[in-house]
C-alpha cells in the first residue's frame, strides 16, 4: 500500500545534542511538510517543499532545518535539541493537484 | 492569520447516537477544508476532504458540509460506534500550502 513512513517512531536524545527525523513516501507527491505537535495542540506548520523548493514558516527556529535529496525523503534536523522541542513530529505528503494532506505515524520526539 | 476553532473541545455520547463536530475559521479564502482523525499517540487519518467549490462530501456513516461565507464547517457521524473514539481535528488550506488546524475535539462513545 502506498503510504507515508516515518522512523523512528520514538527518539530520544539528550539536551543540546543534534538529532535527525526522517519521512519516506511511496505516493509519489510533489509537495512534503514537516509539523510540530506537542500535547493536546493543534499541529504547527515547520515547513514545507514543493518539489525542490524549501519554504520556511516565518516563526519556525532556526534550531529546525530540512532536507529533501529527492522525490521519496524528507529530513528534519534539530541542531540542539531544548527541553521545549520534546513533541510528536509529523511528516505528510499531498498532491499539487488537490492539496489533500496525508500523514505519517509521526515521531514522539523526547529531551532529557 | 486565519484561526481555527473547534467547538466542544471535548464530547461524550452514548453508541448509536447521531452527532455533529463544529470547525469554524476567520477568513474566507480557503482553498479546501481536510478533516482528520487523530488516535492518541497516532498520526493523522484523512477522513473527508472539500475542495472551496463544494458543499459537501461523504463517506460511509460521515458527513462533510461546508459553508464558506459563514466560516463554518461541520462533520457529521452517524451511529456513532465506539471505535468512533478518538480527537477530530479539521484544518483549512490557503494560499499554497498553507495549513491551519484547529485545536480538536475529543470523541468518546460509550458503549
Amino acid at each position: 500500500d502506498a503510504m507515508v513512513i516515518q522512523n523512528p517512531r520514538y527518539q530520544v536524545t539528550q539536551f543540546g545534542k543534534p538529532v535527525t527525523l526522517s519521512c519516506s513516501q511511496t505516493l509519489n507527491h510533489n509537495v512534503m511538510y514537516w509539523y510540530q505537535q506537542k500535547s493536546s495542540q493543534a499541529p504547527k506548520l515547520l515547513f514545507h517543499y514543493y518539489d525542490k523548493d524549501f519554504n520556511n514558516e516565518a516563526d519556525t527556529p532556526d534550531n529546525f532545518q530540512s532536507r529533501r535529496p529527492n522525490t521519496s525523503f524528507c529530513f528534519l534536523d534539530i541542531r540542539s535539541p531544548g527541553l521545549g522541542d520534546a513533541a510528536m513530529y509529523l511528516c505528510a505528503t499531498s498532491r499539487f493537484s488537490d492539496n489533500e494532506q496525508f500523514f505519517g505515524p509521526g515521531t514522539r520526539l523526547t529531551v532529557l | 492569520k486565519q484561526e481555527v476553532t473547534q467547538i466542544p473541545a471535548a464530547l461524550s455520547v452514548p453508541e448509536g447516537e447521531n452527532l455533529v463536530l463544529n470547525c469554524s475559521f476567520t477568513d474566507s479564502a480557503i482553498y479546501n477544508l481536510q478533516w482528520f482523525r487523530q488516535d492518541p499517540g497516532k498520526g493523522l487519518t484523512s477522513l473527508l476532504l472539500i475542495q472551496s467549490s463544494q458543499r459537501e462530501q461523504t463517506s460511509g456513516r460521515l458527513n462533510a458540509s461546508l459553508d464558506k461565507s459563514s466560516g463554518r464547517s461541520t462533520l457529521y457521524i452517524a451511529a456513532s460506534q465506539p471505535g468512533d473514539s478518538a480527537t477530530y481535528l479539521c484544518a483549512v488550506n490557503v494560499a499554497g500550502n498553507q495549513f491551519y488546524f484547529g485545536t480538536g475535539t475529543s470523541l468518546t462513545v460509550i458503549p
